[in-house]
């Protein structure tokens, strides 16, 4: 078993559409939570950072830690076709080095 | 947010020959920066930490005499691909983090470089 899982899609919506994005995970000792989105050929965007569990939300887009489940969302709202992009998320434990570790992301495609 | 700048941001070369790409943080320091390689619809491969002024630290499996790393200041790293061949063609991606965020995890990525080995 990886220690994230990401289902990579596609997921196709159509425009306006409430999305939603979810990775699993087995290191109970993640504590730091990050959704990144990544446009084709470009490097990745951090969207959304969360520490520990609980809701985050900025603009039209929430991310969701449940810990107790080992279980992470982001959602999108009133989706828009600039938001077609592959959306990665990553997760941290504190101690160490700290450097994350990314699930293989999800392909989004929302169409008009 | 803070910015990472990655350059060149596409290379085609000659297979036998090396090729250096940058990394730079542009309005933070990065205490400590990271590679990445990223196949077609596949995540990120992290291939190695490099922190200021010290060696970098590679993942296994990573050939530490083809990817040289070298981190000389708190803004800019560099990946030299050296003797270069097709397996090598790939996306390459850099991050840093901010020293101040440095227990956090929190990554901020340069643009990618396409390789193109012919």
């Amino acid at each position: 078993q990886k220690e994230v899982e990401q289902d990579p899609g596609p997921l196709s919506v159509p425009e306006g559409a409430i999305v939603s994005l979810n990775c699993t995970y087995s290191n109970s000792a993640f504590q730091y939570f990050m959704w990144y989105r990544q446009y084709s050929r470009k490097g990745p965007e951090l969207l959304m950072y969360t520490y520990s569990s609980g809701n985050k939300e900025d603009g039209r887009f929430t991310a969701q830690v449940d810990k107790s489940s080992k279980y992470i969302s982001l959602f999108i709202r009133d989706s828009q076709p600039s938001d077609s992009a592959t959306y990665l998320c990553a997760m941290s434990a504190s101690g160490g080095s700290y450097i994350p570790t990314f699930g293989r992301g999800t392909s989004l495609i929302v169409h008009p | 947010g803070a910015v990472v700048s990655q350059h060149p941001s596409w290379v085609i070369c000659k297979s036998g020959t090396s090729v250096k790409i940058e990394c730079r943080s542009l309005d933070f320091q990065a205490t400590t920066m990271f590679w990445y390689r990223q196949f077609p619809k596949q995540s990120l491969m992290l291939m190695a930490t490099s922190n200021e002024g010290s060696k970098a630290t590679y993942e296994q499996g990573v050939e530490k005499d083809k990817f040289l790393i070298n981190h000389a200041s708190l803004t800019l790293s560099t990946l030299t691909v050296t003797s270069a061949h097709p397996e090598d063609s790939s996306f390459y991606i850099c991050s840093a983090r901010e020293s101040v965020r440095m227990n956090t995890g929190e990554l901020f990525f340069g643009e990618g470089s396409r390789l193109t080995v012919l």
